[in-house]
């Protein structure tokens, strides 16, 4: 079955400490990868995706994510949090068809507390 | 350009009850998927319309229906509640190629 795992349920950094959250995915065959964040009381909002291409991808607000296909894995990353990075962060993966979207799976979220 | 819209934002519905819950997709987009995120948890996928249809369902049990208009707008029924229905129900549209973009959610409380 297609699933997605993130290592850590709660991480608590101080400011300016480097982020890295960790996330592994299950399925056999061509996925895209996204990592998708929500700020307390607001929506789901894309950080970043790996559709093909380069494996380390450049996300907004200075996050990154390297896809490294044999560990099936997606981390995030960031050199140097900030208070207002404080959120729910989720790993999610969405199974790769030609033709047509497809449905989203994700992770259980990951909850990032910045102490100032 | 409005993303996608999502009512009401609160409901509070019995035991029992039947609810209807509304999504307006992002302009250009023709494939609307819901999700049901329960606290502490990550979106679970409900199902995904496509042309007027049921493209592809997850494992939620029939009381969980849908339709899409030829708008690409989208409704999501559930029928005979239960109190672990609660959760936030989250709308997202899409385009074959694009990332999907969300709602801010319907919170759902059955009591």
């Amino acid at each position: 079955a297609q699933s997605v795992s993130q290592h850590n349920h709660h991480v608590i950094l101080s400011e300016a400490a480097s982020l890295e959250l960790g996330c592994n995915y299950s399925y056999g065959g061509t996925v895209n990868l996204f990592w998708y964040v929500q700020y307390p009381g607001q929506h789901l909002q894309l950080l970043l995706k790996y559709f093909s291409g380069d494996p380390l991808v450049k996300g907004i607000k200075g996050f990154e994510a390297e896809f490294i296909k044999s560990k099936f894995s997606f981390n995030l990353r960031k050199p140097s949090v900030q208070w207002s990075d404080t959120a729910e962060y989720f790993c999610a993966v969405m199974p790769s068809f030609r033709s047509s979207a497809s449905k989203i799976i994700f992770g259980s979220g990951t909850r990032l507390s910045i102490r100032p | 350009d409005a993303g996608v819209t999502q009512s009401p934002t609160h409901l509070i519905k019995t035991r029992g009850q039947q609810v209807t819950l509304r999504c307006s997709p992002k302009s250009g987009h023709d494939t609307v998927s819901w999700y049901q995120q329960a606290l502490g948890q990550g979106p679970q996928f409900i199902f995904q319309y496509y042309e007027e249809e049921e493209r592809q369902r997850g494992n939620f049990p029939d009381r969980f229906s849908g339709h899409q208009f030829p708008n690409y707008s989208s409704e999501l029924n559930v029928n005979a509640l239960l109190l672990g229905d609660s959760a936030l129900y989250l709308c997202a549209s899409t385009r074959t190629g694009v990332e999907a973009f969300f709602g801010q959610g319907t919170r759902l409380t059955v009591v």
